[in-house]
């Protein structure tokens, strides 16, 4: 059971290029969940999913899209990158209802 | 906008004291978690309570909440090396409705010293 997990680890992009995040999960979560943290912050929610094929919009969603084609994966795009950009991203998951979330280890990116 | 501001936002004590991090909020709330991330790591959940809680214990964690102070209080006793992390609140707001959206503060860095 290898709980939450993402890929990849670490990233390095030019402004402009694009990417693509992978997290999945092998706890057949309804609810998962996309943020970042940036330094001396807390999580900012950029988008979420309360199940196969639904997305909706965070706090922080611009720059940002998403995909919840299969249960167990949520994907997050970014078009063109940009410096702004740079954060730790984490990937999330949770029951339906009410709990705690799972995490996974976190995706370094950095744009230059 | 944070939801949620700890304080202190850093605590440093020796091992074996006690280290209790505080949470206050501003909108109604279904529950309040704690979570700890160690350096470099993804966040682990510690503990959740909710609204109509009080007070929860998990092992050395004792979590108090304030409704109408909108507070919230960790308390870890007997504190170890291990321990050294940060600590951060999450609501779960009433407003997110069955989203079950979590809001975070900015956490509190704990440091204990050996």
């Amino acid at each position: 059971n290898a709980g939450v997990t993402q890929t990849p680890k670490f990233r390095v992009l030019k402004t402009g290029q694009s990417m693509t995040l992978l997290c999945a999960q092998d706890m057949n979560h309804e609810y998962m969940y996309w943020y970042r943290q940036d330094p001396g912050m807390g999580l900012r929610l950029i988008h979420y999913s309360v199940g196969e094929g639904t997305t909706a919009k965070g706090e922080v969603p611009d720059g940002y899209n998403v995909s919840r084609l299969k249960k167990q994966n949520f994907l997050l795009g970014l078009e063109s990158a940009a410096p702004s950009q740079t954060s730790v991203y984490f990937c999330a998951s949770s029951f339906v209802g009410s709990g705690g979330q799972f995490f996974g280890p976190g995706t370094r990116l950095t744009v230059l | 906008s944070q939801q949620g501001e700890e304080d202190p936002q850093a605590l440093s004590i020796q091992e074996g004291e006690n280290a209790t991090m505080n949470c206050s909020y501003k909108t109604s709330i279904n529950n309040l978690q704690w979570y700890r991330q160690n350096s470099g790591r993804g966040l682990v959940h510690l503990i959740l309570i909710r609204s109509n809680e009080r007070e929860k214990h998990s092992g050395r964690l004792r979590v108090t909440l304030d409704t109408s102070k909108k507070s919230s209080s960790l308390l870890i006793t007997a504190s170890r090396a291990a321990d050294t992390a940060s600590y951060f609140c999450a609501t779960d707001q009433i407003s997110s409705g069955s989203a079950r959206q979590l809001t975070f503060g900015s956490g509190t860095q704990l440091t204990v010293l050996p």
